[in-house]
């Protein structure tokens, strides 16, 4: 299955500022997922992101709050914008070559935002 | 829409205790079934998968069978070890949308 390397690991941040995550991965893949998990939640997809197209983003999500870029088969990145504290969570990437065969997740990126 | 439930947690039993975690799910079609663990400050790693019914799962000494007919998905370990403290999630993969939809988590304790 693929490896990936999601960076950075954690991170406290000011409101009001961006971060970008970056997931790179060890084989082209088409499907890309970014989710987010709130403190004691589950994970909550935010988006998807396939190469040559733009995301799609589940409801309750918004392109100008959670910029994604996926430039090729390898890699993809996710900001999340103008930053409260609300939007502290571990962030996670995701990526699968289909429902049967499972999914493979980065290690995430803890976020706090103080 | 598509949705899983999990036992609530925490679950705590002792070592070489019998574990189950209950997973029920709703779904249109035919979805792949995962369980995924999540060890304390790590990530999410695939645990087992099961893609149609009947089909068993089973890895690391965990099993879990795809019970169409009572829509389940339950996560059975004959004999748990404290390295075993970590929350597990049951996930459904609709088979036409490529996404996982995960169950709420069940935070698993073993004490020695």
């Amino acid at each position: 299955s693929a490896v990936i390397s999601q960076k950075p690991s954690r991170d406290i941040c000011q409101r009001g500022t961006s971060l970008t995550i970056q997931c790179q991965v060890d084989s082209q893949v088409t499907m890309m997922f970014w989710y987010r998990q709130q403190p004691g939640q589950s994970l909550t997809l935010i988006a998807t992101a396939n190469q040559g197209s733009e995301a799609t983003y589940e409801s309750g999500f918004v392109i100008d709050k959670f910029p994604i870029s996926r430039p090729n088969l390898t890699f993809s990145t996710l900001t999340v914008s103008n930053m409260s504290p609300e939007d502290s969570s571990i962030y996670l990437c995701s990526v699968g070559a289909g429902t049967d065969h499972g999914y493979t997740f980065g290690s995430g990126t803890r976020l706090t935002v103080v | 829409g598509d949705s899983v439930t999990q036992m609530e947690g925490p679950v705590t039993l002792s070592e070489e205790a019998f574990l189950t975690i209950n997973c029920t799910y709703t779904a249109t079609g035919y979805p792949s079934l995962f369980w995924y663990v999540q060890y304390p400050g790590e990530g999410l790693q695939l645990l087992l998968k099961a893609t149609k019914a009947d089909d068993k799962g089973s890895n690391k000494g965990f099993e879990a069978t795809y019970r169409k007919e009572t829509t389940s998905f339950h996560l059975e370990k004959g004999s748990v070890q404290v390295s075993d403290s970590a929350v597990y999630f049951c996930a459904l993969g609709p088979s036409n949308t490529g996404k996982l939809i995960f169950g709420q988590g069940t935070t698993l304790q073993v004490k020695p």
